[in-house]
């Protein structure tokens, strides 16, 4: 049974820096992994799709590398804004179905 | 393009009455999810749709929960009876089916108080 695991849970950090946020995942058998933002009271937001073949993904300032045979995934925000809090989950989809398993989350307080 | 829709928002019950939660899938997505949140936690699948025939319903307390899809378009999720623990955000999602269909739309949840 696949499980996804996130570390740190929480992150506070001020405004401008550099930060790694990290995944793991029991079962390298994976089809895709996709980091999403969740804000206070919404739904998901998907940031970056990376397939199992892919080492990474960017989208402006986030950029998310995938190390499938050691089961870890990271998120990488450069240049960090208050605009960036939020709660970051990641989540694989296995290759047997359709299924996403979905990590804890960290929760990313970027201070002014 | 329109997103994936869900009613009601907000939805405070007593324990043991039911309550019943609609999801309007992302036009012609044929995979749709439901999926439970419990505070601090990430999401937990109850149910997957594939257009109108359950695909994995492995994690959902079939005693008290149901889901149908009928048509393969909207689906209804339903708690009955509602207990304490049932408090949660109920997530549904939506995907393209096969290759193509990689990435999952959520909806902005239905938020369950069992009081």
């Amino acid at each position: 049974k696949q499980e996804v695991t996130q570390i740190p849970a929480a992150l506070s950090v001020p405004e401008g820096e550099n930060l790694v946020l990290n995944c793991s995942f029991t079962d390298s058998a994976i089809y895709n992994l996709q980091w999403f933002r969740q804000d206070p009271g919404k739904g998901l937001t998907s940031l970056l799709l990376i397939q199992s073949s892919q080492r990474e993904q960017t989208s402006g300032r986030l950029n998310a590398s995938l190390d499938k045979s050691s089961g870890r995934s990271t998120l990488y925000i450069a240049a960090s804004q208050p605009g960036d809090s939020a709660t970051y989950l990641c989540a694989v989809r296995d290759n047997y179905g359709q299924n996403f398993v979905f990590g804890p989350g960290t929760r990313l307080s970027v201070l002014p | 393009e329109a997103g994936v829709a869900q009613s009601p928002r907000y939805k405070i019950i007593e324990k043991r009455q039911s309550v019943a939660f609609w999801c309007n899938p992302i036009s012609g997505h044929a995979t749709l999810y439901w999926y439970q949140q419990i505070l601090g936690q990430g999401p937990k699948l109850l149910i997957q749709f594939q257009n109108n025939g359950v695909v994995d319903d492995s994690q959902l307390p079939k005693d008290r929960f149901s889901a149908e899809r009928l048509k393969g378009v909207d689906s209804t999720l339903k708690i009955q009876p509602a207990k304490l623990e049932d408090s949660a955000v109920y997530l549904c999602a939506s995907s393209l089916w096969g290759i193509s269909g990689n990435t999952i739309y959520f909806g902005e949840g239905s938020w369950l108080t069992v009081v």
